[in-house]
């Protein structure tokens, strides 16, 4: 198992500009999530790709977009950046839609 | 959207056993029980989870209430290793979403 790798490790950006964040899932896990974490807070969910195809979604605008590929990469794309999108995005990966997930180490975006 | 109640903070001290509460009183019958720890700067590592039945693992065992609208994360012997923020949340299968609390902070004293 290689376990999930996320890119890049800190990015900052400018208010209003749009970031793309990239994750690499282990072989075989199906079912990517990804999460935002402000500081102090637990990770709250933004959506959920199963076989490339969201199947759930958080409380998150449609500026919160993904994608999910076949060879177990996926993307998280904000648009519109705002101060308060500063936060650790986290990428979660798990086989199916009922077993553990592997979290990455995440993305720390600081948008100013 | 199913949510989690924990206590914020909980202490114990190195090698005894650590009982870690969870409510989740409006889980659904398509919810599964997760638990994960979290260590500063790190994302989170999964612990154990569970649908109706009690569960062990090599990390913990995961004691669920019979009517599933609480569970309890033990930690057999405590180590300083142990200290994270834990997580209960709930994994819904159709719905494709996880929800997390703000999870209890472990503090293990030598």
């Amino acid at each position: 198992e290689t376990g999930v790798t996320q890119s890049p490790t800190h990015l900052i950006k400018t208010r209003g500009q749009q970031v793309t964040l990239r994750c690499s899932s282990q072989s075989g896990h199906n079912t990517v999530s990804w999460y935002q974490q402000a500081l102090g807070q637990g990770p709250q969910f933004i959506f959920q790709y199963y076989r490339e195809e969201e199947n759930g979604r958080g409380n998150f605008p449609p500026r919160f977009s993904g994608l999910q590929f076949p060879n177990y990469s996926s993307e998280l794309n904000v648009n519109a950046l705002e101060l308060d999108d500063s936060a650790l995005y986290l990428c979660a990966s798990s086989p199916d839609r009922i077993r553990g997930y592997t979290f990455g180490s995440g993305t720390r975006l600081t948008v100013v | 959207d199913a949510k989690t109640t924990q206590p914020n903070s909980m202490e114990s001290n190195e090698e005894e056993p650590v009982h870690l509460p969870c409510n989740h009183s409006t889980i659904s019958g398509t919810d599964y029980i997760h638990w994960y720890r979290q260590l500063p700067s790190q994302g989170p590592e999964y612990v154990i989870h569970g649908l109706t039945s009690n569960v062990n693992n090599r990390m913990a065992s995961l004691a669920i209430a019979e009517d599933r609208k609480s569970s309890t994360l033990i930690l057999h012997r405590a180590t300083l290793r142990d200290a994270a923020v834990y997580y209960c949340i709930l994994r819904d299968d159709n719905a494709g979403k996880s929800t997390f609390g703000d999870g209890t902070t472990l503090t293990v004293k030598p």
